[in-house]
C-alpha cells in the first residue's frame, strides 16, 4: 500500500526552538505539499515542491521554510517556533498530472 | 481562482439513512475532484477521485458524481452507519494547476 509517512504524530516544542517536521513518500511522486489545518480556517497551503530542490510558496509561508534534497522527502522547518504555529500539519504528495493526492496522518504540533 | 464550498457544515442523521453531501466549485475548467474523509485528529483519507472526463465513481456504499456545467459534486452514502461519522472534504483541481482547492468540510454524525 502506498504511503505518505510523517515522522511524528505529536510534538511539543518551546517558543523560539527550531522545529523540523519530516515527510516521506514511497510513491515516486514529483509533487509534495505542506498544509496546516486550524478549526474554522480549513486547510491552508504553506509550501509545495514540484521537484527535488524546487520549492514554491503557498498561501501562508511566513515563519516557515522547506527542504527537498531527495525526491521522497520533504521537510518543513519552523525557524523560530511561536505559539501561533500550534496547529495540525499535514503533508501530501501527488503525480505531476494531479491524479489525486495522498496525505500523511498528520503531526499535531503544540508550541508552549 | 477556484473556490470550493461545502454545505451543510454539519449534519446529524440516524443510522441507516441514505444521505448526500454537497460540494460546489466556481471554475468549470476543473481537472479533477477528490473526496476525502478525516477522522478527529487524523490525516485525510482519499475516498473517491473523479476525473473531468468522468461523471461518477463508486466504491462500496459511496458514490460520487461530478457535474461541471452546474459546478457541483455530490457524495452519496448509502445505508449510513455510525462508523461513517467523520468530516468529509472535497478538493478540486483546475486545469493548468496541480494545487487543489479544498472545501471547509461537512462534519457528519451518524447516531445509532
Amino acid at each position: 500500500d502506498v504511503k505518505v509517512t510523517q515522522s511524528s504524530r505529536y510534538l511539543v516544542k518551546r517558543t523560539g526552538e527550531k522545529v523540523f517536521l519530516e515527510c516521506v513518500q514511497d510513491m515516486d511522486h514529483e509533487n509534495m505539499f505542506w498544509y496546516r489545518q486550524d478549526p474554522g480556517l480549513g486547510l491552508r497551503l504553506i509550501y509545495f515542491s514540484y521537484d527535488v530542490k524546487m520549492k514554491e510558496k503557498g498561501d501562508i509561508p511566513e515563519g516557515y521554510s522547506v527542504s527537498r534534497e531527495k525526491k521522497e522527502r520533504f521537510s518543513l522547518i519552523l525557524e523560530s517556533a511561536s505559539t501561533n504555529q500550534t496547529s495540525m500539519y499535514l503533508c501530501a504528495s501527488s503525480l505531476p498530472n494531479s491524479y489525486g493526492y495522498t496525505f500523511g496522518s498528520g503531526t499535531r504540533l503544540t508550541v508552549v | 481562482k477556484q473556490e470550493v464550498t461545502q454545505i451543510p457544515a454539519a449534519l446529524s442523521v440516524p443510522e441507516g439513512e441514505n444521505l448526500v453531501l454537497n460540494c460546489s466549485f466556481t471554475d468549470s475548467a476543473i481537472y479533477n475532484l477528490q473526496w476525502f474523509r478525516q477522522d478527529p485528529g487524523k490525516g485525510l483519507t482519499s475516498l473517491l477521485l473523479i476525473q473531468s472526463s468522468q461523471r461518477e465513481q463508486t466504491s462500496g456504499r459511496l458514490n460520487a458524481s461530478l457535474d461541471k456545467s452546474s459546478g457541483r459534486s455530490t457524495l452519496y452514502i448509502a445505508a449510513s452507519q455510525p462508523g461513517d461519522s467523520a468530516t468529509y472534504l472535497c478538493a478540486g483541481t483546475s486545469g493548468g494547476s496541480y494545487i487543489p482547492t479544498f472545501g471547509r468540510g461537512t462534519s457528519l454524525i451518524v447516531h445509532p
